[in-house]
Order: structure tokens, then sequence, then C-alpha cells
């Protein structure tokens, strides 16, 4: 495997579910994100983990709750979503902040119904 | 207050011509600057960047052009190509950050 890897890439939840999106890199990267894209928005920054430490959090509601037990695996864990949480879920890493690129995942689809 | 503006939300042009798509951004203390390039089902793919310290940079046949006094970049795509095909956002983010601010991205369409 190679770059940022996401699984599930797609997934319907009910509103009571609790359900986890999984990140995965293999770029030997320090830093890593999770980003949501909702239908005709930006992409918005959700978290931010360096060297395993939560160092950014954009006021997400705690429905939202993220997990980094490693420098190469990042986990969003999902409880009592709403439906306008439905979006693409992206996750990122980078080498570290500032000016470096970050290498984003395929993402997962998320529908809550 | 959206930070990062594209504000075309689409592009056509035909198979070797020149493609330019621009970004505006309000932030001053941005100073470096990044495209993306997304195909549907898949995640955005780093492009091209380019560091307030420098006006252009140039990578085959993509070129980014950066005017700080405007607060204006545009990226350059020539000849385009079919495969081109994809929406484009553009990002910025300032040395101490960590969020990319993101455009909303323009969509382009190369036609034969």
């Amino acid at each position: 495997e190679t770059g940022v890897t996401q699984t599930p890439r797609h997934l319907v939840m009910g509103m009571t579910n609790k359900k986890s999106l999984k990140c995965e890199q293999h770029l030997g990267h320090n830093a890593m994100y999770w980003y949501k894209q909702s239908a005709k928005k930006p992409l918005e920054l959700m978290f931010v983990y360096s060297l395993e430490e939560r160092v950014e959090n954009n006021s997400v509601p705690s429905r939202f709750s993220p997990e980094c037990p490693n420098s190469s695996h990042l986990f969003l864990h999902l409880h009592t979503l709403q439906p306008e949480d439905s979006a693409l879920y992206l996750c990122a890493s980078s080498q570290g902040q500032g000016r470096y690129e970050q290498y984003f995942g395929p993402g997962t689809r998320l529908t809550v119904t | 207050d959206q930070q990062v503006k594209q504000n075309s939300p689409s592009l056509s042009v035909q198979e070797g011509r020149i493609s330019i798509l621009n970004c505006d951004y309000t932030n001053s203390m941005f100073d470096y600057f990044l495209w993306y390039k997304k195909y549907p089902a898949e995640g955005p793919t780093f492009l091209i960047s380019i560091s307030s310290i420098k006006d252009k940079n140039e990578d085959g046949r993509f070129t980014v052009f950066l005017n700080k006094s405007a607060k204006h970049l545009s990226l350059h795509i020539v000849p385009s190509q079919p495969g081109d095909s994809a929406v484009y956002f553009c990002a910025a983010i300032s040395n101490s950050g960590y969020a990319l601010n993101f455009g909303k991205g323009t969509s382009l369409l190369v036609t034969p």
C-alpha cells in the first residue's frame, strides 16, 4: 500500500449507530488531518494531529471523536450523527505544519439516514 | 468568512489551448499556496505549489503565478488535455498554521 488509504469508502448509518472511519498513511509523515467536504462548500478542517497529539480542533461537535494511536493511523469515531453530517470525509497527512503539501486519501462518503 | 475564493465554478477549454484558473485570497498571513486536482470519487491530488517569496513556479504543463499585492494567484495549464478535466482547488496556508484553507473549486472541462 502506498500513500494515504481510508476505509470504508462508503458508509450508510442511522442516527443512533456508532461507527468508525479509519485512515492509514504510508508516507512517514508526522501530521494527520480530518477534513469534511459538504455539497457546495469548500473543504473544512476538523482535526489535526501532530506527532500523535491533537493540535487543532475546529469547533467540531462532540459526536465526532478523533483518535490517533500512532503516527500512521487516524480514526474518526462517529455516534448519534445527524442527517446534515452526511458528507465526504477526507483524511490527509503531511511532514509537518505550515509549508508542507498535504496528501489526501480517497475519502469516505458518509450518508446518515 | 471564506478566505480563499475561486469565483468561477466552471471553465470549458478546447484541447490544446491554455486553461487559466483563478484564485483570490484575503488573509495577508498566507505565505504558501497550493493547487489540488480532484477527480470524482477520489481525494484531492497535490498538483503544484508556490511560496510567497516567488511570483512564478513551473512544472511541466502547469505554471502557477502569484501576485501578492493583488492577493491573487492563477494556474495555467498549457496545452490543455482531456485528461485534465477535473475540479481544481486552490488552497493557502500560513507558515505557522496547520489548516489548508480551500476555495470551493473550479470544474475544468477540456473538450477534444
